[in-house]
């Protein structure tokens, strides 16, 4: 079956560090991936896609994405953290055989003032 | 464009009652999905819908949910009767077709005691 692991349940970092969250999924065809992000008290949105192309996507807020398919990782960064980034952060998978959104369990980021 | 709307945001009710959600998604969006977030994990997909017609339901318990998309617009989830087990956020997505990217509503919270 096909899976998707999130490294870390809970990440602390001070503002201004850099940020990397990682995901790896169990799928060996082809994919699309996605990151997800849902502030407090709001509902989840899309902060960034891979479907084809450059491996190294951009999403909204500075976040970036860099999809490595030997590695089966689609890892999350961002070079300098914000408080506004404190969010929990889900990594999605779907394969091309029935396009069903397998999520990852989530990562927890607290940004430190 | 306006969103995907749900409604109640907030539901308590006792085991063995009945209760039922409610999701208007984004017009002109075919595909809608209700998943069901436990606290500490991603969303679980508990049912599909392809206007009208359900894709994909294989995590839907039967025995005690249901849901239905008639017209292919809004759509109902219903579970009768609660467990405790059901306690969770239950989310609304539409997309456009089933290989494009979710946007998701703001969830109802059930609380089941």
């Amino acid at each position: 079956a096909q899976s998707v692991s999130q490294h870390n349940h809970h990440v602390i970092l001070s503002e201004a560090a850099s940020l990397e969250l990682g995901c790896n999924y169990s799928y060996g065809g082809t994919v699309n991936l996605f990151w997800y992000v849902q502030y407090p008290g709001q509902h989840l949105q899309l902060l960034l896609k891979y479907f084809s192309g450059d491996p190294l996507v951009k999403g909204i807020k500075g976040f970036e994405a860099e999809f490595i398919k030997s590695k089966f990782s689609f890892n999350l960064r961002k070079p300098s953290v914000q408080w506004s980034d404190t969010a929990e952060y889900f990594c999605a998978v779907t394969a091309d055989s029935n396009y069903q959104l397998i999520w990852g369990a989530g990562t927890k980021l607290i940004i430190k003032p | 464009e306006a969103g995907v709307a749900q409604s109640p945001r907030y539901k308590i009710i006792e085991k063995r009652q009945s209760v039922a959600f409610w999701c208007n998604p984004i017009s002109g969006h075919a595909t809608l999905y209700w998943y069901q977030q436990i606290l500490g994990q991603g969303p679980k997909l508990l049912i599909q819908f392809q206007n009208n017609g359900v894709v994909d339901d294989s995590q839907l318990p039967k025995d005690r949910f249901s849901a239905e998309r008639l017209k292919g617009v809004d759509s109902t989830l219903k579970i009768q009767p609660a467990k405790l087990e059901d306690s969770a956020v239950y989310l609304c997505a539409s997309s456009f077709g089933r290989s494009y990217e979710q946007y998701f509503g703001p969830g109802t919270r059930l609380t089941v005691t």
